[in-house]
């Protein structure tokens, strides 16, 4: 079954709008959960969450850890056309002697003007 | 500028051809990746390197081979026991064996398979 699940699978807003991602993981010896974004080809860096309750913040753009519950949540507030993509969550843990990182489906952002 | 380079980004074959898939880096990072991205499937792991020389298995190996025969360079072939081979391919690597679990991606090459 999958260890990383992202919701939704798709959203579209329109521009202004807040938007909510979520990720929730299951797995065991959890190190780490990022966030990415894929608007054509690489996908590049956001965050990286390794304490429950603390807030990264960047921009627009900010990520928190629940590691009790075991999720994550990706806002996005006022949101911009350019902020059209794939949003992808991956949880780093360790296993079988090396480190893992597992990718959810993704949610794929529309920001209609 | 350092980076990831991935190439071909377009690659047509017939079916039953094999294909190699370049990925060469100058970021000097140890560990290594590819992946396959699917519509609506995230980014499922081939194979990664965490050294020269030496190479696991990911979560879909079957099909695929690898060599890391140096630092920059972790090329994949797509051979002909690869069932369903059209999809993305991303080439990643991270600083130091994939610990921080921030990985640096290449722009991908696409591959359709007639």
């Amino acid at each position: 079954e999958d260890k990383v699940v992202q919701s939704p699978l798709s959203l579209v807003v329109h521009e202004g709008d807040t938007v909510t991602l979520n990720c929730s993981y299951e797995v065991t010896n959890f190190r780490s959960l990022l966030w990415y974004k894929q608007e054509k080809k690489a996908p590049t860096f956001l965050f990286m969450l390794t304490s429950s309750g603390i807030e990264k913040k960047s921009g627009r753009l900010s990520s928190i850890l629940d590691k009790k519950e075991l999720f994550s949540i990706l806002n996005i507030t006022a949101t911009q056309t350019g902020d059209s993509a794939i949003y992808l969550c991956a949880v780093l843990y360790s296993g079988a002697g090396s480190y893992q990182l597992t990718f959810g489906k993704g949610t794929k952002l529309s920001v209609i003007p | 500028d350092g980076g990831i380079t991935q190439s071909p980004k377009y690659l047509f074959r017939k079916e039953g051809q094999n294909v190699t898939l370049s990925c060469e880096q100058n970021l000097n990072h140890d560990a290594m990746y590819w992946y396959r991205q699917d519509p609506g499937q995230g980014l499922r792991l081939i194979y990664y390197s965490q050294i020269v020389n030496d190479f696991q298995k990911g979560d879909i190996a079957e099909g695929y081979s690898v060599s890391r025969e140096k630092k920059e360079s972790f090329p994949l072939t797509v051979t002909s026991a690869q069932k369903n081979p059209t999809a993305f391919y991303l080439c990643a690597s991270s600083r130091t064996s994939g610990i921080t679990g921030e990985l640096f991606f290449g722009e991908g090459s696409r591959l359709t398979v007639l």
